[in-house]
């Protein structure tokens, strides 16, 4: 398997557009997890769904953060409008729960780095 | 008081030297992972334990649930080991510790 895979690497925008971070979560895992990454604040879970529905999306910081899972192959996160206190570099990861020695072990993405200008 | 501590918070070592990082947390636990950051950013799950000890090549993972504290062990430590280990805990919703950051020296 590839791994988890994001897209894109890096998303430079300016304040007030709309942007899109995408994640394909590895075959057969049932949990996806989106995080943020800052200097300040560290990492922080964002949402998590398993088998494409939103668990807790208790982490979203405000209405401007929008996740969705369509279906099991793919996830994204929107932010629009969005700041440039949006900065941070955003991981997904997926995880199953299925017996066994990989059972609940998160497996990351590269991660997004954003930059709002 | 965090909920997941880590200790220490940097650490500098010669290649070679066996290393130590420390995680202690005040939360009761199902789980507890170390994860390893690269320089570049990309995170690596290196462990998930909920009670005694694992070995994974030259990293040694240990937890004791009484205490509620776990160690990362690194042996012959090698200057590609420079990265940060991140503990956290839980199954889903990970607390994490802030992280220690490692820099082995040739």
């Amino acid at each position: 398997d590839a791994g988890v895979i994001q897209s894109p690497r890096h998303e430079v925008t300016e304040m007030g557009q709309e942007v899109t971070l995408r994640c394909k979560p590895i075959s057969g895992h049932d949990y996806l997890f989106w995080y943020r990454q800052t200097m300040m604040r560290g990492l922080e879970l964002l949402i998590y769904f398993n088998n494409n529905v939103p668990i807790d999306d208790s982490g979203m910081p405000e209405d401007r953060f929008s996740a969705k899972m369509p279906n099991a192959s793919f996830s994204t996160l929107k932010i629009q409008p969005s700041e440039p206190r949006d900065s941070a570099v955003y991981f997904c990861a997926s995880s199953s729960d299925v017996t066994g020695f990989a059972k609940n072990i998160q497996y990351f993405g590269a991660g997004t780095r954003l930059s709002v200008l | 008081k965090n909920e997941v501590e880590q200790s220490p918070q940097n650490l500098t070592a010669q290649e070679g030297e066996f290393i130590t990082i420390n995680c202690s947390y005040s939360v009761g636990i199902s789980a507890l992972h170390w994860l390893q950051q690269h320089p570049g950013g990309g995170i690596v799950s290196l462990f998930m334990l909920s009670s005694g000890k694992k070995k994974h090549g030259r990293l040694i993972a240990t937890i004791n649930i009484q205490e509620k504290h776990s160690s990362l062990h690194i042996t012959a430590s090698h200057p590609r080991d420079s990265a940060v280990y991140i503990c956290a805990v839980g199954y889903y919703q990970l607390i994490w510790g802030a992280g220690t950051k490692l820099i082995i020296k040739p």
